[in-house]
C-alpha cells in the first residue's frame, strides 16, 4: 500500500497571503488529486492529474510536481480557502489518502 | 447539476449488518464508476470500494474484504454497499463518490455507527 505523507498537518496563513501545502508518496505515482473538506461538508477536489484543474475550481488553486513529491499552492488565501486539504493517490490499489493539513487563519 | 444521496447509515450492533444506498441524478449514470469512501469522525478519509460502469469490475480495500461488497443497479441510479459482520472501528461517515479515482461529485454521507 502507497503511503501517503502530507506537510505541515497546520498552516497558519492570513488572508491574502500563499499558502503552499505538501504531499510525498512512499513510491513514483502516476496520479494524484487533492481535495478540500470544508467543518461539515463533504470533500471536494480541486486538482487531478498532479496539476489540473477540477471544474469550476478557480485558478488561485495550482497543484505541481512529479513521482514521489508533489505541492498544492493557493496563491492568495479567500475566508472560504480556510479548511482541511488532503493529498489522495490512484496510481495503486488501494487508493490512500494523506491524513490532511489544516490551513487556519493567522 | 450532479446530486448523489446517501441513505441506510445508523446504530448497530458489533456483527451485526447494514445495507447502505446512493441514488444518483444529474448524470448518466452507467457512463462513470462509483466509489464508497469513509471518514471516522474527527479523521482522515479511507477509499472502501469502487465499480465499474456495468458491475463487473469491483475494488474493495483489504480492512473490508470478505466483509462489504459494492454492487449497482443501473436502472434505478443506484450503487450499495453492503456492510456484514461490521465492527466498531467501520464508524465512520460513509460517502458515496462518482468516479474511480479522483472523486469529482461526492453525497453529503450516511453516518454508520457501530456499537454494543
Amino acid at each position: 500500500e502507497i503511503v501517503m505523507t502530507q506537510s505541515p498537518a497546520t498552516l497558519s496563513v492570513s488572508p491574502g497571503e500563499r499558502a503552499t501545502l505538501s504531499c510525498r508518496a512512499s513510491q513514483n505515482l502516476g496520479g494524484l488529486a487533492w481535495y478540500q473538506q470544508s467543518p461539515g461538508q463533504a470533500p471536494r477536489l480541486l486538482i487531478y492529474g498532479a496539476s489540473a484543474r477540477a471544474s469550476g475550481i478557480p485558478a488561485r488553486f495550482s497543484g505541481s510536481g512529479s513521482g514521489t513529491d508533489f505541492t498544492l499552492t493557493i496563491s492568495s488565501l479567500q475566508s472560504e480557502d480556510f479548511a482541511v486539504y488532503y493529498c489522495q493517490q490512484y496510481d495503486n490499489w488501494p487508493w490512500t489518502f494523506g491524513q490532511g493539513t489544516k490551513v487556519e487563519i493567522k | 447539476e450532479v446530486q448523489l444521496v446517501e441513505s441506510g447509515g445508523g446504530l448497530v450492533q458489533p456483527g451485526g449488518s447494514l445495507r447502505l444506498s446512493c441514488v444518483a441524478s444529474g448524470l448518466r449514470f452507467d457512463y462513470y464508476w462509483m466509489s464508497w469512501v469513509r471518514q471516522p469522525p474527527g479523521k482522515g478519509l479511507e477509499w472502501v470500494a469502487n465499480i465499474n460502469e456495468d458491475g463487473s469490475e469491483k475494488n474493495h480495500v483489504d480492512s473490508v474484504k470478505g466483509r462489504f461488497t459494492i454492487s449497482r443497479d443501473n436502472a434505478k441510479n443506484s450503487v450499495y454497499l453492503q456492510m456484514n459482520s461490521l465492527r466498531v472501528e467501520d464508524t465512520a461517515v460513509y460517502y458515496c463518490a462518482r468516479d474511480k479515482a479522483a472523486a469529482g461529485a461526492w453525497g453529503q454521507g450516511t453516518l454508520v455507527i457501530v456499537s454494543s
